[in-house]
């Protein structure tokens, strides 16, 4: 079956300017997760959905990060006036069900650079 | 911050060789997972540990989670070119907690 989709797989933005990355998780597929991933490190945790609810955003960087997943399906992470320390891959992981440990399936990432 | 570090942070080895990678924290985990993430794609995970000196295999690879919970070890026996990859780990602070906490990851590389 389809694992979790994401897109553009790349996008190059001028600094400034804002930017929406979006994740198609596996169908039936409950919890949402961004990260973000630095150049040679770890992915860090950004925010988590259950469902369409915004449980933890806790690791959004400031307030120029926005995400949502208005019907519990796809989500978008956006960025507004983007700066060069944003350039990152970001990550959108989905797991089936939240309450246990439980499997996330990654997708292949945005590869976000700012000029 | 990450909570997890891992060593060595580079490791390129023959084929056939052993290995053995790190994975250290001052904090306890209720679970650690590894995962392998190959350039372009995202991690995808290898095992998962629970308990406290728990050991599992999975074909050439032998994952062990520490005593108490806080540091793991992953070690891959006659490393094979298809191993190359960068392997991370990560742990979840408190069973059904909604985020993982990822190392800082190791990039191993087998020549032929």
């Amino acid at each position: 079956g389809a694992g979790v989709s994401q897109s553009p797989r790349y996008k190059v933005a001028k600094r400034g300017q804002d930017v929406a990355l979006r994740c198609d998780p596996i169908s039936g597929h409950v919890s949402l997760f961004w990260y973000q991933q630095a150049l040679g490190q770890g992915p860090e945790f950004l925010t988590y959905f259950q469902n369409e609810a915004q449980l933890d955003k806790s690791g959004l960087p400031s307030d120029r990060f926005f995400a949502e997943r208005p019907e519990g399906s796809v989500s978008t992470l956006k960025i507004q006036r983007t700066q060069q320390e944003d350039s990152a891959v970001y990550l959108c992981a989905s797991s089936l069900r939240q309450g246990e440990t439980d499997t996330q399936y990654f997708g292949p990432g945005t590869r976000l650079t700012v000029l | 911050t990450q909570l997890l570090e891992q060593s060595p942070q580079f490791l390129s080895i023959q084929e056939g060789e052993n290995l053995t990678v790190y994975c250290n924290s001052s904090s306890v985990f209720s679970s650690l997972q590894w995962y392998r993430q190959e350039p372009g794609e995202g991690p995808v995970l290898l095992v998962t540990v629970v308990t406290g000196g728990e050991v599992k295999k999975l074909k050439r690879l032998t994952f062990q989670f520490g005593d108490a919970r806080k540091d793991s070890s992953l070690h891959i026996t006659a490393a094979q070119p298809g191993d190359t990859g960068l392997y991370l780990c990560a742990g979840e602070e408190q069973t059904g907690a909604n985020n993982l906490f990822f190392g800082t990851g190791t990039r191993l590389t087998v020549i032929p």
